[in-house]
């Protein structure tokens, strides 16, 4: 299996535009999760799913951040409009199971908003 | 927020050393508490998924414990090599999920 699939892995956008960032998460895992990195709050997840439905999207920041999972191969996450304040690597990552399997990460998406 | 606290934040050890370092969280709620190991520039790696209260779970030379009665998990690393050199990151779940902020390990030739 090639793992979990991020797309773009870079994006350089500008303050104000909207930005999707994409997920394949590895065929046959039913759980998803998104997650931020930026240096002052570490690691936090945004959101995740478990058989395409929204579990818990505690961790969303605010109205301007969205998550869907049409099917059981792919996700988006929007940011719209999106602020500089949003630069982070977001990692997406999969999992067979739920919060008590180990979840694989794909390689990340670094996101620069000027 | 929950706090999910790690120590040593940094270790440098020699190559062949034996080493362990803590994460700590609260002992209400516990469903879960995961290990990852995150190189540089890399995605974090998953190590070990821990449930139950004294899990010992082992992976080569890397083995960890749990006490969710009292709040910690021990990661312990024998016989350190340089490749070992990452990022050991801590993550609590209960009611939601909380990453501790990592212990940084550099395993000196």
């Amino acid at each position: 299996d090639a793992g979990v699939i991020q797309s773009p892995r870079h994006e350089v956008t500008e303050m104000g535009q909207e930005v999707t960032l994409r997920c394949k998460p590895i065929s046959g895992h039913n759980s998803l999760f998104w997650y931020r990195q930026t240096m002052m709050r570490g690691l936090e997840l945004l959101i995740y799913f478990n058989n395409n439905v929204p579990i818990d999207d505690s961790g969303m920041p605010e109205d301007r951040f969205s998550a869907k999972m049409p099917n059981a191969s792919f996700s988006t996450l929007k940011i719209q409009p999106s602020e500089p304040r949003d630069s982070a690597v977001y990692f997406c990552a999969s999992s067979p199971g739920t919060l008590n399997y180990e979840q694989y990460f794909g390689p990340g998406t670094r996101l620069t908003v000027t | 927020i929950l706090n999910v606290e790690q120590s040593p934040q940094s270790l440098h050890v020699q190559e062949g050393d034996s080493t362990n370092f803590t994460c700590s969280f609260p002992s209400s709620n516990f469903y879960a508490l995961h290990w990852y190991r995150w190189e540089t520039a890399k995605s974090p790696e998953a190590l070990f998924v821990m449930t139950l209260n004294g899990d010992e779970k082992k992976k080569g030379r890397i083995s960890a414990t749990l006490n969710t009665k009292e709040g910690y998990s021990y990661l312990y690393i024998k016989g350190s090599q340089p490749e070992d050199s990452a990022t050991y990151l801590c993550a609590f779940i209960g009611n939601q999920f909380y990453f501790g902020t990592g212990t940084s390990l550099t395993v000196i030739p």
